[in-house]
């Protein structure tokens, strides 16, 4: 089973400033099969990035998805009030589990 | 417009059995894999298994594998999610998920709590 850890565990910044989130991989995931999720307190999560770089529908391009093999980044250019939250990173590569990480809050 | 309606909030006693559902509309229910994840109070997500509608292939993680049981009835495209025997550490929300990597659209949440 992949394991992820996301870090920093909470980023506190203002809006208007970037964000870079981290995700590690315990092994590759291969072929970047890596998506990030938002949520919102009494909300479900909402899909951000798939395929490690790719934008799911509606959501902003502030919010980028780099990385390969076994280390990731989400990175929001410049923060809007809506994005304090907690984000995960999931690896759906290898066979089932299809793993999350642990969540990184981002809060003012 | 793709949908997934999950069962509302259940309230049971530890020893219990239960089957929460997942009804999927908007879409081809039996050409998509359907999972759950669990959020217990305060925590993170986790994986639970999935299954294929169309021939009930079901994938479970070994952290559930046995504690859970995940079935669909294609015939009224729903989803279920059950257990034998609840205990207090059962207490979380659970999400149904559409997708077999990554899920694009998620059910609004069914709150478990067991409690003596």
């Amino acid at each position: 089973e992949i394991v992820l850890t996301q870090s920093p565990g909470t980023l506190s910044l203002s809006p208007g400033e970037r964000a870079t989130l981290s995700c590690r991989a315990s092994q590759s995931v291969g072929s970047s099969y890596l998506a990030w999720y938002q949520q919102k307190p009494g909300q479900a999560p909402r899909l951000l990035m798939y395929g490690a770089s790719s934008r799911a529908t509606g959501i902003p391009d502030r919010f980028s998805g780099s990385g390969s093999g076994t280390d990731f980044t989400l990175t929001i250019s410049r923060l809007e009030p809506e994005d304090f939250a907690v984000y995960y990173c999931q690896q759906y590569g290898s066979s089932p589990p299809y793993t999350f990480g642990q969540g990184t809050k981002l809060e003012l | 417009e793709v949908q997934l309606v999950q069962s509302g909030a259940e309230v049971k006693k530890p020893g219990e059995s239960l089957k929460i559902s997942c009804k999927g509309s908007g879409y081809s229910f039996t050409t998509y894999w359907i999972g759950w994840v669990r959020q217990m109070p305060g925590k993170g997500l986790e994986w639970m298994g999935i299954i294929y509608p169309g021939d009930s292939d079901t994938k479970y993680s070994p952290s559930f594998q046995g504690q859970v049981t995940i079935s669909a009835d294609k015939s009224i495209s729903t989803a279920y999610l059950q257990w034998s025997s609840l205990k207090a550490s059962d207490t979380a929300m659970y999400y149904c998920v559409r997708g077999i990597g990554y899920f694009n659209y998620w059910g609004q949440g069914t709150l478990v709590t067991v409690s003596s």
